[in-house]
């Protein structure tokens, strides 16, 4: 079946501009994870939600960086006033509910700031 | 707190040898799951194997096992018969309790198969 869908897989955008990435997970996962990867930082986590539960939006490193879900299937990243630093490669993965089951990602959107 | 050291940034194995790739962990949670994860140069993270800290058996995949050592906080992938495709980077990552299904990631290790 189809896996964890990223859109756009590229965008080169300039300090200052505001960016939406979009996630479309595996349908029937209930939970939708963000992750960043970047040179210095590595894997990190910023987001996660889970059926109708509250966020874990223990992640996100700043009021910048926002993250909706609707109706329990595709979720947008937004980032406001973007940075150099937000340049990384943003990954979406998903699960099911099990917690035992692997998250599975998306080839992620790959983010420049100039 | 969890956090997970892979401690080798870079391995050179020749190709049909057997690698081992370090990984141990430290968490509080009573319960725990331990993923292996590949990322060729491609970029995409691809799901290898799965242990639960529960388990009483080392988890098995194919080609692919985990040496899983709780007393010692360790999760050591294993690759039997290593082929040139097996070139990527490797995380070891970890997620907590229910309710902390968040992975944390470890620095990862770059593999190179050598023909």
């Amino acid at each position: 079946g189809a896996g964890v869908s990223q859109s756009p897989s590229n965008k080169v955008t300039e300090k200052g501009k505001d960016v939406e990435l979009r996630c479309d997970p595996i349908s029937g996962h209930t939970a939708l994870y963000w992750y960043r990867q970047s040179l210095g930082q590595g894997l990190e986590f910023l987001i996660y939600f889970q059926g109708n539960s509250a966020p874990d939006k223990s992640g996100l490193p700043s009021d910048r960086f926002s993250a909706e879900r609707t109706g329990g299937s595709v979720s947008t990243l937004t980032i406001q006033r973007t940075q150099q630093e937000d340049s990384a490669v943003y990954l979406c993965a998903s699960s099911s509910y099990d917690s035992d089951q692997p998250q599975h990602f998306g080839d992620g959107t790959r983010l420049s700031i100039l | 707190a969890q956090k997970i050291t892979q401690t080798q940034p870079g391995m050179f194995v020749q190709e049909k040898e057997a690698v081992t790739l370090d990984c141990t962990y430290d968490t509080s949670d009573p319960s725990y799951g331990l993923f292996w994860y590949k990322q060729p140069s491609s970029g995409e993270m691809i799901f290898l194997i799965y242990q639960g800290s529960y388990d009483q058996q080392n988890a098995t995949e194919g080609r692919y096992s985990l040496n899983f050592q709780k007393a010692r906080k360790s999760a050591n992938l294993v690759i039997s018969a290593s082929q040139l495709g097996d070139s990527a980077m490797y995380f070891c990552a970890m997620r907590g309790n229910f309710g902390n299904e968040k992975l944390t990631f470890g620095t990862g290790t770059r593999l190179t198969i050598i023909p």
